[in-house]
């Protein structure tokens, strides 16, 4: 069956504009998460959706969110981009949070530039 | 917080050797899971290696297996007869249990690199 996918996957951005990313998560899976990777700072959790509902958010500002709509798909939103925002963007996707002996997914990623 | 460190930035082996990835986390919790994932070129996170902080019997997947050491809060990765594929990003990650969150809190990584 068809993995985690993320789309797009390579796209470049103006400071000041914003972005939508999107990820279609295994079928029937039914937990996404979103992570930023950046040379700098590593992996870092963004948020997690299951049932089209925020669980979990990390330390990023309001200008990133994101939503699940009711077939799983998940969209990430960043406003006002900014240079600092350049990155890898990864979604994960489970069949359900914190089950036990869950397999957590990844995607190829999205690769974002902001010039 | 829950934190993980990778006190390895790179490594390196040869073909068929054996090598060792170093993990250390802290946390307060006594139950929790940790995993070892690969990140080949194509950035594609890949499942290594999962361990479930209360079995005490180290997790073991074919050439892959770890040493998971509770009381220092220690999770290595000991790859087995190293191949050409294996070079890739290693990440050890974290994950909290109870509370449904799948939150993964990730080392900062230990690019290997083998050599033919």
């Amino acid at each position: 069956k068809a993995g985690v996918t993320q789309t797009p996957r390579y796209l470049i951005k103006t400071r000041g504009q914003q972005v939508t990313l999107s990820c279609s998560p295994i079928s029937g899976h039914r937990s996404v998460s979103w992570y930023q990777q950046t040379p700098g700072q590593g992996l870092q959790f963004l948020f997690e959706y299951f049932s089209e509902t925020q669980r979990n958010k990390g330390n990023f500002p309001g200008r990133f969110s994101g939503r699940q709509f009711s077939n799983s798909r998940s969209e990430m939103n960043v406003s006002t981009l900014e240079l600092g925002d350049s990155a890898l963007y990864l979604c994960a996707s489970s069949l359900v949070p914190g089950s036990s002996g869950n397999t957590i997914y990844f995607g190829e990623g999205s690769w974002l530039t902001v010039v | 917080a829950q934190t993980v460190t990778q006190s390895q930035p790179e490594m390196s082996v040869q073909e068929a050797e054996t090598v060792t990835l170093s993990c250390t986390y802290d946390t307060s919790e006594s139950d929790y899971y940790l995993f070892w994932y690969k990140q080949p070129p194509s950035r594609q996170m890949i499942l290594v290696i999962r361990q479930e902080a209360y079995k005490q019997q180290n997790a073991t997947e074919n050439r892959f297996s770890v040493n998971f050491q509770k009381a220092a809060k220690s999770f290595s990765l000991k790859i087995s007869d190293s191949q050409l594929g294996d070079a890739a990003m290693y990440f050890c990650a974290y994950q909290a249990t109870g509370g449904g969150s799948e939150k993964l809190v990730f080392g900062k990584g230990t690019k290997l690199t083998v050599n033919p």
